[in-house]
């Protein structure tokens, strides 16, 4: 199975920041990668598939970026409705697998 | 409008069975795999499997394997998840998502399975 490592599993930051999350697979799944948003109590959203293409109707201020067995997640500038926690997932090879979360707490 | 719309929570006891359902509409149901995950309370997202809904296979993951059973009825459009003997660890909230070329763009609204004696 394909390990998705994410880091860090918590941050605190403010409105208007820049924030990167990363996202390390376990071996290459080229780009394989997709990232989702979850709230408190809801499903989890698509943000960016195949590792840097922007879901439709997702604010540009997200992007995606990495190939081989490392991604990343910027939010150019936080906004009060990104509070949320930021899982990336490989979808290479099944087990389809996910990180373990990225908590984005306001500072 | 695309949607998936899945049954209500459940509660069982340690040693039976639960079936979750997830009715898809707004698209042609057997274009999309259908998949499931998991998040049991406070913890990341887990993947049981999925399923074809043209030909009704299924590829589940190697932790369900014998535990789990994905149907599907395609004069409704809706797949059902099975898991048996299930155990506290099970409890959970339990997603049906579909899946495009490379994401799950569209995600049921999750079903709550407490296993508790």
């Amino acid at each position: 199975d394909i390990q998705m490592t994410q880091s860090p599993s918590s941050l605190s930051s403010s409105v208007g920041d820049r924030v990167t999350i990363t996202c390390r697979a376990s071996r290459s799944i080229g780009t394989y990668l997709t990232w989702y948003q979850q709230k408190p109590g809801k499903a989890p959203n698509l943000l960016i598939y195949t590792a840097s293409s922007l879901q439709s109707g997702v604010p540009s201020r997200f992007s995606g970026r990495g190939s081989g067995t490392e991604f990343t997640l910027t939010i150019s500038s936080l906004q009060p409705e990104d509070f949320a926690t930021y899982y990336c997932q490989q979808t290479y090879s099944v087990p389809l697998t996910f990180g373990g979360g990225t908590k984005v707490e306001i500072k | 409008q695309v949607h998936l719309v899945q049954s209500g929570a459940e509660v069982k006891k340690p040693g039976a069975s639960v079936k979750v359902s997830c009715k898809a509409s707004g698209y042609t149901f057997t274009r999309f795999y259908l998949h499931w995950v998991r998040q049991a309370p406070g913890q990341g997202l887990e993947w049981l499997g999925m399923i074809n809904p043209s030909d009704g296979s299924t590829n589940y993951a190697q932790n369900f394997q014998g535990r789990v059973t994905m149907t599907r009825d395609t004069s409704t459009s809706t797949v059902y998840m099975e898991l048996s003997s299930l155990r506290s660890e099970d409890t959970a909230v339990y997603y049906c998502a579909r899946k495009t070329s490379n994401a799950f763009d569209i995600w049921g609204q999750g079903t709550l399975v407490t296993v508790s004696s």
